[in-house]
């Protein structure tokens, strides 16, 4: 399928711990972007980054991508309870008509306080 | 970042009724807009794409005159969910971009939709 896969499926760590979840995709990309899902709730867009990109940071998160794996990872440093959710990468594929994004199961991040 | 709405949040109907959810871009003119569909504690599914003006892009498996889809204006897109039955329940979420190759997609609240 299209869709990235996130790894690991589950993370458990305590608050103030640094979480890092990966994401492996499966052909060639214009741009992955990772979201957020509290429980219940939309997602929400964390960060974009190009294919073009190596690390993106945005606050406390850390995006890196490794085209030539085919993988990203994000990096949540100083993790709080408030992180506590699930995360997902959707990589955009190169190509025509190739403009929605499609998502894993993602990575559900318990940050235990 | 822009803001995606869903309307309403949460919806309960007897089944074999129709159920619309209303999808609203309110600070960006959405070229594009996506249905998906999420099952509990599961991925999201892509459902439909849609362009304004045009008609939807069903994915493989998703019935098109059971999920109508209509993106009349580059604000509004609306999905009904026609003669609903108790398997339709789920959280139906919409996502809106505006053209260009690294532009953000933005997503409303989801809607979640209790069949009865």
């Amino acid at each position: 399928s299209q869709q990235g896969e996130e790894d690991p499926q589950a993370l458990s760590i305590q608050e103030g711990e640094n979480a890092t979840m990966n994401c492996s995709y499966k052909t060639s990309i214009n741009n992955l972007q990772w979201y957020r899902q509290n429980s219940g709730r939309g997602l929400v867009h964390l960060i974009l980054i190009r294919s073009n990109e190596r690390e993106k940071h945005s606050g406390r998160l850390r995006v890196t991508l490794d085209t030539s794996k085919k993988s990203s990872s994000l990096l949540i440093t100083a993790s709080r309870a408030a992180d506590t959710a699930s995360y997902f990468c959707a990589p955009r594929y190169s190509g025509a008509g190739s403009y929605q994004l499609t998502f894993g199961k993602g990575t559900k991040l318990s940050v235990i306080p | 970042g822009a803001v995606v709405s869903q309307h309403p949040s949460r919806v309960i109907c007897k089944s074999g009724t129709s159920v619309k959810i209303e999808c609203r871009s309110l600070d960006f003119q959405a070229t594009t807009m996506f249905w998906y569909r999420q099952f509990p504690k599961k991925s999201l599914m892509l459902m439909a794409t849609s362009n304004e003006g045009s008609k939807a892009t069903y994915e493989q498996g998703v019935e098109k005159d059971k999920f109508l889809i209509n993106h009349a204006s580059l604000t509004l897109s609306t999905l009904t969910v026609t003669s609903a039955h108790p398997e339709d329940s789920s959280f139906y979420i919409c996502s809106a971009r505006t053209s260009g190759t690294h532009t953000e997609q933005f997503f409303g609240p989801g809607t979640r939709l209790t069949v009865l």
